[in-house]
C-alpha cells in the first residue's frame, strides 16, 4: 500500500517557540493532504484540508494563523505550530490522498510537547 | 457538515464471542464509511470500508453493515481474539479524491481471556 511519512515522530518545545511537521507521500502523489490532531483517549479532530498549490481549507475552530498549513508539491505538506503552548501538546497526524485513491494513509504520527 | 457520532465508548468481551459497533451519520450525502483500527501511539489502519450502494461487506471475521435509510453502521468482529483489542472509529465521508472523512469517537475494545 500507500506509504506516508511524518517528521520528526516527537518534539519537545519551548512554549512560545514554533515547529514545523513535515508529512510526506513516498510512493505516490498526494492532491490532498489532511491534518489531524488527537489528544489522549480522544478521537481524530480534522483540522484542516490542503490541496496542492493552493490555500489550506481550515476547520471551524482551529487557528489558520496559528497553525500554518503549506502544500508546496505533491508529496509534501507542512504543519507549522507557531508560538505553541502547553494547551497544543497533542498527537498531529496527516494523512494523504491521490487524485485516484478511495483511501487516506496515515502518516505515523508526531507526538508534540509543549513546555 | 457531517457528524459521526459512535456507540459504546468502550466494549468488554469474552474472547470468542463478538463484538458490535454501531455509528450514525448525518449528511445524507456521504457515501462511503470506513473503519480504524488504532493501537496505542500508532496510526490509525484501515480494516474495512462499505460504499453506500452496499448493504454489508465481509472480511474474515469482521463484517460491516449499512443502513441508508436511517443513516447507521455497523462493526462486527466475530470470534474475537486477544490482538483485537485497540481503539475503533468508524468514519464517513463522500468518496472522491478531495472529500474529507470525520471520525467517530471511537470504542476502546478489550477482549478478556
Amino acid at each position: 500500500g500507500a506509504v506516508v511519512s511524518q517528521h520528526p515522530s516527537r518534539v519537545i518545545c519551548k512554549s512560545g517557540t514554533s515547529v514545523k511537521i513535515e508529512c510526506r507521500s513516498l510512493d505516490f502523489q498526494a492532491t490532498t493532504m489532511f491534518w489531524y490532531r488527537q489528544f489522549p483517549k480522544q478521537s481524530l479532530m480534522l483540522m484542516a484540508t490542503s490541496n496542492e498549490g493552493s490555500k489550506a481549507t481550515y476547520e471551524q475552530g482551529v487557528e489558520k494563523d496559528k497553525f500554518l498549513i503549506n502544500h508546496a508539491s505533491l508529496t509534501l505538506s507542512t504543519l507549522t505550530v507557531t508560538s505553541a503552548h502547553p494547551e497544543d501538546s497533542s498527537f498531529y497526524i496527516c494523512s494523504a490522498r491521490g487524485a485516484r485513491e478511495r483511501d487516506q494513509y496515515f502518516g505515523p504520527g508526531t507526538r508534540l510537547l509543549v513546555l | 457538515g457531517e457528524n459521526v457520532e459512535q456507540h459504546p465508548s468502550t466494549l468488554s468481551v469474552q474472547e470468542g464471542d463478538s463484538a458490535v459497533i454501531k455509528c450514525t451519520y448525518s449528511d445524507s450525502a456521504s457515501n462511503y464509511f470506513p473503519w480504524y483500527k488504532q493501537e496505542l501511539g500508532k496510526r490509525p489502519q484501515l480494516i474495512i470500508d462499505i460504499r453506500s450502494n452496499v448493504g454489508e461487506k465481509k472480511d474474515q471475521r469482521i463484517a460491516v453493515t449499512l443502513n441508508k435509510t436511517a443513516k447507521h453502521f455497523s462493526l462486527h468482529i466475530t470470534e474475537t481474539q486477544p490482538e483485537d483489542s485497540a481503539v475503533y472509529f468508524c468514519a464517513a465521508s463522500l468518496y472522491s479524491s478531495a472529500s474529507k472523512i470525520i471520525f467517530g469517537s471511537g470504542t476502546r475494545l478489550s477482549i478478556r481471556p
